[in-house]
């Protein structure tokens, strides 16, 4: 089974702070993504990557940036935490062809981190 | 702009019943939808999937349903169990610059009632 690790469950941090999520996946996979889960806006896509050393923004970038140095490994990083991103924050990889994505429904989900900035 | 919808926050159904989430979309270039679904404390799960060139598609209790005209399209879990009480969110893919990134609506929390 497709193993998606986020390296806490819950965090609590105060306004300013650097934050750093990590993710690591076990399935070899190419894409891996950061997803933030709000009530009623659903699931919104922070950024992804399609390689180590690459990434692309999402639809709500600002605020976060992101590092992927092995494959397996896709850190979300708050450089300056602030309350309006205490959210619940996902991590998911797939499969995909080239830079872009034939299909979507083998995207394998983390857990979830509850971050509360303070 | 939510380009994906679920209108509906929560649904309560008895159990052995029909349940049906639905989900509107406003982008005509989407071409690919999923439903997730997801139980407090895990990650979401694929659940079903449907291509804009079919109108149903059908996996056990689970069958999903594309209106494209009406841009629209729902869910039906035929009987519903207490298991199924999750959240589930609607996702369609295309008509992204970036390539096939997934879109995703609000979630609708279904609760099964024994």
């Amino acid at each position: 089974d497709v193993k998606v690790t986020q390296s806490s469950r819950y965090l609590v941090k105060r306004t300013g702070e650097k934050v750093f999520l990590e993710c690591v996946q076990d399935m070899d996979h190419e894409n891996m993504f950061w997803y933030r889960q709000d009530p009623g806006l659903g699931l919104r896509l922070i950024y992804f990557s399609y390689d180590v050393k690459m990434k692309e923004k999402g639809d709500i970038p600002e605020g976060y940036s992101v590092s992927r140095e092995k494959k397996e490994r896709f850190s979300l990083i708050l450089e300056s935490a602030s309350t309006n991103q205490t959210s619940m924050y996902l991590c998911a990889s797939g499969v995909g062809l080239s830079t872009y994505f034939a299909t979507n429904e083998k995207l394998f989900f983390g857990s979830g981190t509850q971050l509360s900035v303070l | 702009d939510q380009q994906v919808k679920q209108n509906s926050p929560s649904l309560s159904v008895q159990e052995g019943r029909i349940s049906i989430l639905n989900c509107d979309y406003t982008n005509s270039m989407f071409d690919y939808f999923l439903w997730y679904k997801k139980y407090p404390a895990e990650g979401p799960t694929f659940l079903i999937s449907i291509s804009s060139i079919k109108d149903k598609n059908e996996d056990g209790r689970f069958t999903v349903f594309l209106n494209k005209s009406a841009k629209h399209l729902s869910l039906h879990i035929v009987p519903s169990q207490p298991g199924d009480s999750a959240v589930y969110f609607c996702a369609a893919s295309g008509g992204n610059n970036a390539g096939n990134m997934l879109t995703f609506g609000g979630g609708t929390r279904l609760m099964v009632k024994p």
